[in-house]
């Protein structure tokens, strides 16, 4: 099981603003920075948001990240009918000496 | 252009054995953490195993002892040995790269998967 919780789906139409959840500990968020990542149906992960809030090079600024003691989130506004993807937090647990994914949110565009 | 490709996937049966390949182009592969990550079918992403420059390892507990990263700097190419292979270990195995810095830039670059299914 993963230690960092995510809501298992958001939705909404497009234009509208979404946000997705992470829950982790101390030893996890509490600690270190979060990255999250985006999953289009049928293709490898892509990295999204790096050290909590840093857009890599090419991401839309639409996309924002967030942190605050043990949790983290995730923003997307003006959704687009191209976001539909599932979502993943991820960072550095201390204490499993190891890293870990949250349990992906499926975001749909209604 | 930098480039992950992995290989070395197929359908082995319980307590088997397989090796894992991924190339790296573009980049090299011992100045960066690399890592592999596995996402088993309609499941989500689970980190498998780190190498970091100087060769530390660290590995996830469903994996320790089972799995071992390697990485031949002459290939640019990292290597994950899988040996007692369970079902529960079918799934895509990705490989990812973690630039090293102070400044923790995720896993900025990822390959495109291999498949692996343990079956009788």
């Amino acid at each position: 099981q993963s230690v960092l919780t995510q809501p298992p789906s958001a939705s909404g139409t497009p234009g509208q603003r979404v946000t997705i959840s992470c829950s982790g500990g101390a030893s996890n968020i509490g600690s270190n920075t979060v990255n999250w990542y985006q999953q289009l149906p049928g293709t490898a992960p892509k990295l999204l948001i790096y050290s909590n809030n840093q857009r890599p090079s090419g991401v839309p600024d639409r996309f924002s990240g967030s942190k605050s003691g043990t949790s983290a989130s995730l923003a997307i506004s003006g959704l687009q009918s191209e976001d539909e993807a599932d979502y993943y937090c991820a960072a550095w647990d201390v204490s499993l000496n190891g890293y870990v994914f949250g349990t992906g949110t499926k975001v749909t565009v209604l | 252009e930098v480039q992950l490709v992995e290989s070395g996937g197929g359908l082995v049966q319980p307590g088997g054995s397989l090796r894992l390949s991924c190339a790296a182009s573009g980049f090299i592969a011992s100045t960066n953490y690399m890592t592999w990550v596995r996402q088993a079918p309609g499941k989500g992403l689970e980190w498998v195993s780190f190498i970091y420059t100087g060769g530390d390892t660290y590995y996830a507990d469903s994996v320790k002892g089972r799995f071992t990263i390697s990485r031949d700097d002459s290939k640019n190419t990292v290597y994950l040995q899988m040996n007692s292979l369970r079902t529960e270990d079918t799934a895509v195995y990705y490989c990812a790269r973690d630039p090293p810095s102070t400044t923790d830039y995720g896993l900025d670059v990822w390959g495109q998967g291999t498949t692996v299914t343990v079956s009788s």
